[in-house]
């Protein structure tokens, strides 16, 4: 059974930095593209970035480029989004998502890890 | 740049069939898309991969109720005999080099 689990959230202020970490199971972890996906209280999911099974490729949306950086470390079946110069905008639930042997849909989600921007 | 439109709500009688409707922008007719369902307070759910032929795969454990089917630009997601536990929004996604891109939503209500 795939289980991903997501951890690290918190509240921190705003310019901050934190790291999320995404715990995978039940599947081979360095075969597969994995994703991160946010969303903002109320609103609806946004893509913020994604790697490629050997994480020698990443990729990043527009609004956390440069800001956010994507890395796995395939020995521990971790992903892991490193989060700098936080804003207020970046609050939102991430979750993290393994994509299909195509690297084209989120095939399983985790549950999600809250980060709140505030002062 | 890639655009999916989805229609904000949608609402139907328990027991009835819905059908959602997401729409590719112009230049991007071709593409698949994926399904998700995210229910109240939880994280979102893999429905299934829809191509522009109709053709789909559904996720692990997704009932028969689900369907889906294509359109020109359009992708179309069935729900069959409504249940309570159906009430949720639901997400589709497409994918273009190095992008992902979401569709707004739809929050169906079941009646």
């Amino acid at each position: 059974e795939v289980q991903l689990l997501e951890f690290g959230g918190g509240l921190v202020q705003p310019g901050g930095s934190l790291r999320l970490s995404c715990a995978a199971s039940g599947f081979t972890f360095s075969s597969y593209a994995m994703t991160w996906v946010r969303q903002a209280p109320g609103k609806g999911l946004e893509w913020v970035s994604a790697i490629s099974g050997s994480g020698g490729s990443t990729y990043y949306a527009d609004s956390v480029r440069s800001r956010f950086t994507i890395s796995r470390d395939n020995s521990k079946n971790t992903l892991y989004l490193q989060m700098t110069s936080l804003r207020a905008e970046d609050t939102a639930i991430y979750y993290c998502a393994k994509l299909d042997s195509d690297n084209q849909a989120f095939v399983y989600w985790g549950q999600g890890t809250l980060v709140t921007v505030s002062s | 740049q890639l655009v999916l439109t989805q229609s904000p709500s949608a609402s139907a009688s328990l027991g009835a069939s819905v059908k959602l409707t997401c729409t590719l922008n112009s230049g991007h007719s071709s593409y698949a898309i994926a399904w998700h369902q995210q229910q109240p307070e939880k994280g979102p759910r893999y429905l299934m991969k829809l191509n522009s032929d109709g053709s789909h795969s559904k996720g692990d454990g997704i009932p028969d109720r689900f369907s889906g089917s294509s359109s020109g630009a359009e992708r179309y997601l069935t729900i069959s005999s409504l249940q309570s536990e159906d009430e949720a929004d639901y997400y589709c996604q497409t994918w273009g080099t190095g992008i992902q891109v979401f569709g707004g939503g739809t929050k169906l209500t079941v009646l």
